[in-house]
């Protein structure tokens, strides 16, 4: 699979539930980066990776938000105590170390509806 | 902090009919500009514009950059019920010397709906 692969496509949660998603990046990029995209808006940053390094988390990124990539490899983004505003699709992305302008890729998305 | 905004958010045309979108950007560190167009789901590479008044090309798609305007259009001609999707302008942050941190800031986006 030359793709950035997202699991699952779709989750759907009652309020207060923990919810955990994974990215499998392009295997030979070091970037891996997560953002949330709400209805009608464009994607909006959460954090990003280089490595298994999360060098930069966005303020959007409460206490109940968290994201680690151990092995540098995939990724997971936790999000614990849904709360309805949590609905967007969550988007991740990886790039080449050099020149991150130059293949970055985004998976298909996980769609979260909090219920 | 970096802006971009889009213009219109939303277009409704006919098959046939060209159609012009418009990102404008307001960044403390201009590298490039790039657009995308998501269907549903994953966002997917159009163009990515460095240089002002060089036109990009990809079939009936092209764009163009004015970084003394700070803006760029991306048009399409001869539109297809296929082009339907959302349209995204991202700027990447950038340091004062031009390297880039791969962190994009994303526009509203301009959802465009051609009808048959």
């Amino acid at each position: 699979d030359t793709g950035v692969s997202q699991d699952p496509r779709h989750k759907i949660t009652k309020r207060g539930q923990n919810v955990t998603f994974r990215c499998d990046p392009i295997s030979e990029h070091n970037r891996l980066y997560w953002y949330r995209q709400t209805l009608g808006q464009g994607p909006e940053f959460l954090t990003y990776f280089q490595n298994e390094a999360q060098l930069e988390k966005s303020r959007l990124l409460s206490d109940r938000f968290s994201a680690e990539r151990p092995k540098g490899s995939f990724s997971t983004l936790e999000i614990q105590r849904t709360e309805q505003g949590d609905s967007a699709m969550y988007l991740c992305a990886s790039s080449p170390n050099i020149d991150p302008n130059y293949g970055y890729t985004f998976g298909s998305g996980t769609r979260l509806t909090v219920v | 902090e970096d802006k971009v905004v889009q213009s219109p958010l939303s277009l409704v045309v006919h098959e046939g009919d060209t159609v012009t979108l418009n990102c404008s950007y307001e960044v403390t560190n201009f590298r490039s500009l790039l657009w995308y167009k998501q269907e549903k789901k994953a966002p997917t590479f159009l163009f990515m514009l460095t240089s002002s008044g060089i036109e990009k090309k990809s079939g009936r798609l092209s764009s163009i950059l004015d970084k003394k305007e700070l803006f760029s259009i991306l048009n399409i001609t001869a539109t297809q019920t296929g082009d339907s999707a959302i349209y995204l302008c991202a700027v990447p942050l950038a340091n004062a010397g031009g390297t880039s941190y791969g962190k994009l800031t994303f526009g509203q986006g301009t959802i465009l709906t051609v009808h048959p």
